[in-house]
C-alpha cells in the first residue's frame, strides 16, 4: 500500500475554514484517496474519498493536486464537534481493507 | 452506528481463559473487519471476512480467530486471552469491498485482559 504523510496535529478556530494536507507522493494512478476521521471515544467515520476530481459533500470538500500527490481535506466552517483525528489512507483498485496511519489530530479552539 | 452492532461494550476476562466479541450488522455488506486499536500504534487489521466462510487474515492476526456463518455476524475469538490483547475492538462493515466505497464502524469493544 502506498503510503501517506500527515502532519500530527494542528489547530484551528470555531467556525473559521480548516485545510489538512495529506502528501502521498507515490500515489498510483489507480489509487483512491479516503478520509476517515474518529472522534474521542467512537470508531472511524467516513468522511470523504475521491480518485482525481475535486469532491464535496455535505461533512467536507476534497481538494486533489493536478498530479495526484497530495490532498486537502476542508472542513469550511469548523465546529468544535470537528475536533478528532483524521486520517488520509490510500486504497488500490481491488484492494479488500483499509490500512490506518498514524493521522492528524485537530484541536478546535472556542 | 446504525446498522452495525458491537457486543459486548466492555468486558474484563482473566489471562487464559477464551473470548468472543460479536459484530452484527443489518445492512446485507459483503464485507466485514475487525480492527484494534492501541496508543501508539493507531488502528491495526486483525482479520476481514468477504463473504461467509471466507475470511483472511490481517496484520495483526496471531492470537484470533474468526468466524462468519451467516452474512450479518463476524465473530472475532481470542482462543487464550493474553495481557497484550488488552485493546479497544473495532467491527467495520463494507458493501463491495473498499477501493471505491467507505467503510462503517460500530462503536467498538473495550477489551481488558488482567
Amino acid at each position: 500500500d502506498a503510503k501517506t504523510t500527515q502532519p500530527n496535529s494542528m489547530e484551528s478556530n470555531e467556525e473559521e475554514p480548516v485545510h489538512l494536507p495529506c502528501n502521498h507522493s507515490t500515489i498510483s494512478g489507480t489509487d483512491y484517496i479516503h478520509w476517515y476521521r474518529q472522534l474521542p471515544s467512537q470508531g472511524p467515520e467516513y468522511v470523504i474519498h475521491g480518485l482525481t476530481s475535486n469532491v464535496n459533500n455535505r461533512m467536507a470538500s476534497l481538494a486533489i493536486a493536478e498530479d495526484r500527490k497530495s490532498s486537502t481535506l476542508i472542513l469550511h466552517r469548523a465546529t468544535l464537534r470537528d475536533a478528532a483525528v483524521y486520517y488520509c489512507i490510500l486504497s488500490s483498485q481491488g484492494a479488500q481493507k483499509l490500512v490506518f496511519g498514524q493521522g492528524t489530530r485537530l484541536t478546535i479552539n472556542p | 452506528d446504525a446498522g452495525i452492532t458491537q457486543s459486548p461494550r466492555h468486558k474484563v476476562t482473566e489471562t487464559g481463559t477464551p473470548v468472543t466479541l460479536r459484530c452484527h450488522q443489518t445492512e446485507n455488506h459483503r464485507y466485514m473487519y475487525w480492527y484494534r486499536q492501541d496508543p501508539g500504534h493507531g488502528l491495526r487489521l486483525i482479520h476481514y471476512s468477504y463473504g461467509v466462510k471466507d475470511t483472511d487474515k490481517g496484520e495483526v492476526s496471531d492470537g484470533y480467530s474468526v468466524s462468519r456463518s451467516k452474512t450479518e455476524d463476524f465473530l472475532l475469538t481470542l482462543e487464550s486471552a493474553t495481557s497484550s490483547q488488552t485493546s479497544v475492538y473495532f467491527c467495520a462493515i463494507s458493501e463491495k469491498g473498499l477501493a471505491n466505497y467507505g467503510y462503517t464502524f460500530g462503536s467498538g469493544t473495550r477489551l481488558t485482559v488482567v
